[in-house]
């Protein structure tokens, strides 16, 4: 069964310093999310492509994060300089086309620990 | 954006049915409730989605009343694998994303 793929499933940064994270979706998914899920709450999106375009990303902190799905295939989150607030889980999630009959599939995250 | 509402946490009794009830008062005629299940420190697993009828696969049925404002995951004989925090989300027409809110966590008892 095709799968989400993440990596790395865990990271430990020291704060101000830079790290990033690498998603590649199922095949042939137009669409990209990726969330941020801080413990004990729900996922909060912080940006959305469609193919290599950014949809959404009204709630990515632009300052210090940074997304990019260069060929519309996979695509790299990054955060520079890293915050102790950002320790979170971030997963990402692609669907075939985006649409509202078309559920979407979650990789299994990659853990982020500022020190 | 439609909201949803759920309880906070449920208990259900090992091979007996869980139901997890959720409100979604203002959503839209086009607007499809999905379900999804995080198991701890694992990725959200999708469940399940439907617009206006009852549906039903592998893993659950849905319940959507008629009104369309409220809903209910059924599972049918839940097992301790079960445990996990269930959303419901309303898809959201016109940006097209999955708001989640803080979800029912379900603990199935042995």
């Amino acid at each position: 069964e095709a799968e989400v793929a993440q990596s790395p499933r865990y990271k430990i940064t020291e704060k101000s310093q830079a790290v990033a994270f690498w998603c590649d979706p199922i095949s042939g998914h137009a669409t990209l999310y990726w969330y941020r899920q801080i413990l004990g709450q729900g996922p909060e999106l912080l940006v959305q492509f469609q193919d290599e375009s950014v949809v959404d990303d009204s709630q990515l902190p632009k300052d210090r994060f940074s997304a990019e799905r260069l060929k519309g295939v996979d695509s790299t989150l990054k955060i520079q300089p890293a915050e102790l607030g950002d320790s979170a889980m971030y997963l990402c999630a692609s669907s075939l086309s985006g649409t509202a009959n078309t559920e979407a599939f979650f990789g299994q995250g990659t853990r982020l620990t500022v020190v | 954006d439609a909201k949803t509402t759920q309880p906070p946490s449920m208990d259900c009794a090992e091979g007996r049915a869980a139901n997890l009830p959720c409100n979604h008062s203002t959503i839209s005629g086009n607007e499809y409730v999905y379900w999804y299940r995080q198991i701890h420190s694992q990725g959200p697993q999708y469940i399940i989605h439907g617009l206006k009828n009852n549906e039903t696969n592998e893993m659950a049925s849905l319940i959507i009343t008629e009104d369309r404002k409220s809903s209910t995951l059924i599972l049918p004989h839940a097992t301790l694998r079960d445990t996990a925090v269930y959303y419901c989300i309303v898809f959201t027409s016109g940006t097209y994303k999955y708001i989640f809110g803080t979800g029912t966590r379900l603990k199935v008892l042995a």
